[in-house]
């Protein structure tokens, strides 16, 4: 039972454009949302995280927006630049516990 | 400061062996969690330990363990290695205080382990 799903496995944007991110969840029990970027042979790296009681969270060139009723999740990349490539995890934290669940993955490519 | 570090950082195995990984956390850091990452599957989670107890365990069978020694220091092992086993095994850690947020998870750069 997948609990947090990315759809879109991959996204190819032009440089300087917006690149949206999107994830759906199924659990109501979520506190915390984060987006983690990764790059080849390195460990995922926090990106931005927003709390189940907001629906928008900005940093920079990062914005999280939470649809709670929609069950729906986005990043938004503005403007995208080439060294945003990269593979972009959203995961879901249950309430009180220190665990992440994560979806599969969407891989972003930012042509210069 | 220094990262989570992760030892090693790859390793080829057959099936049948088993495996020890070590994870160092981030100084000051007491929770430690692991994940398997295998194409198209996301990050899998294994289990979390703080301060050396067993916090949260996800849906793996029992060939995988772990611990968590008193420096926070975490081993994951698998045992009886099957070809499926083959991944990237990551290690995370967070500050963990009540009330601070969503306690981001630090990870490490991550275990290769091929099974043949």
């Amino acid at each position: 039972d997948q609990q947090v799903k990315q759809n879109s496995p991959s996204l190819s944007v032009q440089e300087g454009r917006i690149s949206i991110l999107n994830c759906d969840y199924t659990n109501s029990m979520f506190d915390y949302f984060l987006w983690y970027k990764k790059y080849p042979a390195e460990g995922p790296t926090f990106l931005i995280s927003i709390s189940s009681i907001k629906d928008k969270n900005e940093d920079g060139r990062f914005t999280v927006f939470l649809n709670k009723s929609a069950k729906h999740l986005s990043l938004h990349i503005v403007p995208s630049q080439p060294g945003d490539s990269a593979v972009y995890f959203c995961a879901a934290r249950p309430s009180n516990t220190g665990k992440l669940i994560f979806g599969q993955g969407t891989t972003l490519q930012v042509k210069p | 400061k220094a990262g989570v570090t992760q030892t090693p950082r790859y390793l080829i195995k057959t099936r049948g062996q088993q495996v020890t990984l070590s994870c160092s956390p981030i100084s000051g850091h007491r929770s430690v969690s692991w994940y398997q990452q295998t194409p198209g599957q996301g990050l899998q989670f294994l289990f979390e330990y703080f301060s050396e107890t067993q916090r949260n365990k996800g849906n793996f069978p029992g060939r995988f363990s772990g611990r968590q020694f008193s420096n926070s220091r975490s081993e994951m092992n698998v045992s009886t290695l099957e070809l499926g086993d083959s991944a990237l095994y990551l290690c995370a850690s967070s500050l963990e205080i009540l009330g601070a947020g969503a306690n981001v998870l630090t990870f490490g750069a991550g275990s290769r382990l091929t099974v043949l």
